[in-house]
């Protein structure tokens, strides 16, 4: 069966420092890779998603990056973290239009 | 541009009624609804889905209605249990959608009060 890691499970870091959250996915090959974040009082909004190693697609203008540098690595990156980007984030595996396998999360604050 | 809408941030229904949530879309080419249970500092759990082919899909306490004239769905739940407190959200896909992308809303928080 297939398992989503993600670390760590909460995260408390300083405005103007990096990020760096890592998602490991388990029992397939080639998966459909997904960040969300579900920030505080709204939904799960998608980041970022990859299909392939190296290849990553944004969907919103933001202050975090993404890379795949293996096929069932995705990880999220920040070279400054601000306020704003406090909030939960998800990793998602995706094998079809009509199943999202999620991660535990990882509750990440910024002071 | 919000695609998929849930227009109540919270609910609470007394256990052993009913609970009803709600969820619009906007885009046509949706084909395909689920909905994912959420409690705090875990990833969402797939609950139940319904695709558009369908008017109505049961699993259970847990129903999914599909009106595809309105663009709407709803969840019922019943009866509700103190079990089912969490955060639910909707969601939608669509086969054109680039690289199986699934559109969430900005979920529901249900309490279920003794």
């Amino acid at each position: 069966s297939q398992t989503i890691h993600q670390w760590p499970a909460t995260l408390v870091q300083p405005v103007g420092s990096p990020l760096s959250l890592e998602c490991t996915v388990e029992g397939t090959s080639n998966p459909n890779l997904y960040w969300y974040r579900q920030a505080a009082g709204r939904g799960l909004q998608l980041l970022f998603y990859s299909v392939g190693i190296g290849q990553i697609s944004s969907e919103v203008p933001q202050n975090l990056s993404a890379s795949r540098p293996q096929d069932r690595q995705f990880i999220l990156s920040s070279k400054k973290l601000l306020l704003s980007d406090s909030g939960f984030y998800l990793c998602a595996w995706l094998p079809r239009t009509t199943e999202a396998f999620f991660g535990q999360g990882t509750r990440l604050t910024v002071v | 541009d919000q695609q998929v809408k849930q227009n109540s941030p919270s609910l609470s229904v007394q256990e052993g009624r009913i609970s009803i949530l709600n969820c619009d879309y906007t885009n046509s080419m949706f084909d395909y609804f689920l909905w994912y249970k959420k409690y705090p500092a875990e990833g969402p759990t797939f609950l139940i889905s319904i695709s558009s082919i369908k008017d109505k899909n049961e699993d259970g306490r847990f129903t999914v209605f599909l009106n595809k004239s309105a663009k709407h769905l709803s969840l019922h739940i019943v009866p509700s249990q103190p079990g089912d407190s969490a955060v639910y959200f909707c969601a939608a896909s669509s086969p054109y959608s680039s690289a199986s992308k699934i559109i969430f809303g900005s979920g529901t928080r249900l309490s279920i009060r003794p």
